[in-house]
């Protein structure tokens, strides 16, 4: 079982949908999660980042956790073409280091 | 205006050589990393330092070194050990360590593509 775990996609969506990315985890001792939004050639740009269980809303973006289940997901409402990009899950282990997770692709189309 | 520099931005490697990618930051942060990506995949830890002088091997350090003389510069050194080099090599910088308080945020450089000639 690989310690961050993603669909790699693509997910396709039209101009306007509500995009949601799952991640789940491995180690129950996770304390923090991420999500990094990364265009193609480019550096990860943080995204969003969550660390209690529930819902954490900026912008159009919204992250959810769930530590029971151990799965964090990536809501993005009115999604853009501006918005199609690979989007990674990083999840904090041991407290000094970030697993990342393959990453999602996902394309929204006009 | 503060940030993370990496150079080159493309660097290409002959067999048996060995290539250093820079990583500079201003942003006073204690830790750095150095992670490796190749296509399709996330990413993976290569090296970390807390502390200036102290350094961790991540998951994949073998045909790697690295040195943490001065805070603010960690650079990557790519051996002729490592057999598969070709990747996009990342630097990022955090405040502190843990990574779990609200400011403790990773932060990345532009990148570094490696090609093997």
């Amino acid at each position: 079982q690989k310690e961050v775990e993603q669909n790699s996609g693509p997910l396709s969506v039209p101009e306007g949908a509500i995009a949601s990315l799952n991640c789940t985890y491995s180690d129950r001792g996770s304390q923090s999660f991420f999500w990094y939004r990364q265009y193609s050639g480019k550096s990860p740009e943080l995204i969003m980042s969550i660390y209690s269980n529930g819902d954490k809303e900026d912008g159009r973006f919204t992250a959810q956790l769930n530590k029971a289940s151990q799965y964090v997901s990536l809501l993005i409402r009115d999604s853009q073409p501006s918005d199609s990009a690979t989007y990674l899950c990083a999840v904090n282990k041991n407290t000094d280091k970030l697993i990342f997770g393959t990453g999602t692709r996902l394309q929204v189309f006009p | 205006d503060g940030g993370i520099t990496q150079s080159p931005k493309y660097l290409f490697r002959k067999e048996g050589q060995n290539v250093t990618l820079s990583c500079e930051q201003n942003l006073n942060h204690d830790a750095m990393y150095w992670y490796r990506q190749d296509p399709g995949q996330g990413l993976r830890l290569i090296y970390y330092s807390q502390i200036v002088n102290d350094f961790q091997k991540g998951d994949i350090a073998e045909g790697y070194s690295v040195s943490r003389e001065k805070k603010e510069s960690f650079p990557l050194t790519v051996t002729s050990a490592q057999k598969n080099p070709t990747a996009f090599y990342l630097c990022a910088s955090s405040i502190g360590q843990a990574l779990v308080r609200t400011n403790e945020k990773l932060f990345f450089g532009s990148g570094t593509q490696l090609s093997v000639l």
